[in-house]
This record gives C-alpha cells, sequence and structure tokens, in this order.
C-alpha cells in the first residue's frame, strides 16, 4: 500500500527560486493538509483541502499556493523561496472532514527543504 | 490564547522504566485528542486517540492515555519501555465539525537508556 507520498525527499534551493513539493494519496482520502515542522514549534498547518477544487488557508500560509484539481493530488508551491522556508514539509490526508470517528491523519514521510 | 503544551522538550528513561508524557490544551470547547509518535526520519503516526466516553484509552504499541477534564490535559504513558520506543511524540486536537485543522504540540524527545 502507498499510502502518501512526497516528492522529492530533499531539495535545496537558493533564494527566490520557486519549486513544486508533490503529494499523492491512494486511499481516496477527501482531507489533503501540507504542514511544515520547525524544532521547537511542532508542526504548523500551511494549507488544507476538504475535496477536490476546495482549498483553504491554514496557519502560516504565506509564501506558500497550493490547488486540488484531483481528489489524490495535493501539490504545494513555493512561489519565490526564501531562508525562512527551509524546514521539513509534511503532506497528510484523511478519510472524511465531517466525519465523528475517524479524525486520524495519515502522513507522508517528510520532504527536507533547504533554501540558502 | 489557545495552545496544545508539551511541557517536556526531552526526557530520558531508562529501558524496562515506564513513561508519562504531558500534555495540556487551552481551548473553550473539549477538543478530539490525540498521540502520535515520528521516529527519526518519518512521517507521523497515530498511537491513539480520545473523542468521548471512557476517558482511558489504549493504543497501539502498548501506549495508553488518560483524559482528565478538570485538568485539560491527555497524558500518554506506558508501564515498560523498549528501546525501540525511542522517537518524539505529539499531542495533538481537532475539534468537532472542523476536522480541517489539527493543533500539535510542540512535541517531546523521548530518550531510551539501556
Amino acid at each position: 500500500n502507498a499510502g502518501v507520498t512526497q516528492t522529492p525527499k530533499f531539495q535545496v534551493l537558493k533564494t527566490g527560486q520557486s519549486m513544486t513539493l508533490q503529494c499523492a494519496q491512494d486511499m481516496n482520502h477527501e482531507y489533503m493538509s501540507w504542514y511544515r515542522q520547525d524544532p521547537g514549534m511542532g508542526l504548523r498547518l500551511i494549507h488544507y483541502s476538504v475535496g477536490a477544487g476546495i482549498t483553504d488557508q491554514g496557519e502560516v500560509p504565506n509564501g506558500y499556493n497550493v490547488s486540488r484539481s484531483t481528489t489524490e493530488d495535493f501539490p504545494l508551491r513555493l512561489l519565490s523561496a526564501a531562508p525562512s522556508q527551509t524546514s521539513v514539509y509534511f503532506c497528510a490526508s484523511s478519510y472524511g472532514w465531517q466525519a465523528m470517528n475517524t479524525g486520524e491523519l495519515f502522513f507522508g514521510e517528510g520532504s527536507r527543504l533547504t533554501v540558502l | 490564547a489557545q495552545s496544545v503544551t508539551q511541557p517536556d522538550i526531552h526526557i530520558t528513561v531508562s529501558e524496562g522504566a515506564s513513561l508519562e508524557l504531558r500534555c495540556n490544551y487551552s481551548y473553550g470547547a473539549t477538543p478530539y485528542l490525540f498521540w502520535y509518535v515520528q521516529s527519526p526520519g518519518q512521517g507521523l503516526q497515530l498511537l491513539l486517540k480520545y473523542f468521548s466516553g471512557d476517558t482511558l484509552v489504549q493504543g497501539i504499541k502498548g501506549f495508553e492515555a488518560e483524559f482528565k477534564r478538570s485538568q485539560s490535559s491527555f497524558n500518554l504513558r506506558k508501564p515498560s519501555v523498549h528501546w525501540s520506543d525511542a522517537a518524539e511524540y505529539f499531542c495533538a486536537v481537532g475539534f468537532v465539525y472542523n476536522f480541517n485543522k489539527f493543533y500539535f504540540g510542540s512535541g517531546t524527545k523521548l530518550n531510551v537508556k539501556p
């Protein structure tokens, strides 16, 4: 079972460059999200989506763009990379955003991004 | 301000000893509560969750957690730690009808001494 797949696993960018982190899930999950993980700060929500064509901002959306054209894919775009965006990025998905007995997030293995 | 607090950044325990990781939250309503574990270089995996009912919940890998409403706490416990439990542990909260947003604590790194 593939689960949640993130690519690339590692990336080094120069300030000002743009790039896209890919996320795909094969579990037919409605809900998908992107988090960034920084030391001592836990995970912070960047953007999320409750279905194809629907996205919304999380806690730290500035500098990032998302789209959800299919149920399976939820790419995260860095428009003009900055050193403050050096982080580990996690994509996570879930069965249903209103289901009472789920709430479990399924995580990818992470993408480590360094911006010089 | 609303928050999830894990007061211990690092904890070291000896293999075979008991473990308790603390988590407190400050939200107006009782949230849904979760503990996740992150092994080095990996994504997060759900250990257990509390929605309602029995305040002591059992999870995978021999972990359990107790919800105490009066203390706004959801502490994670394990009676006997194994070396493979060395990882980072995150407490998280979610809300009824608003699973769009999960809020995570800052994590507790567990070291296990042989």
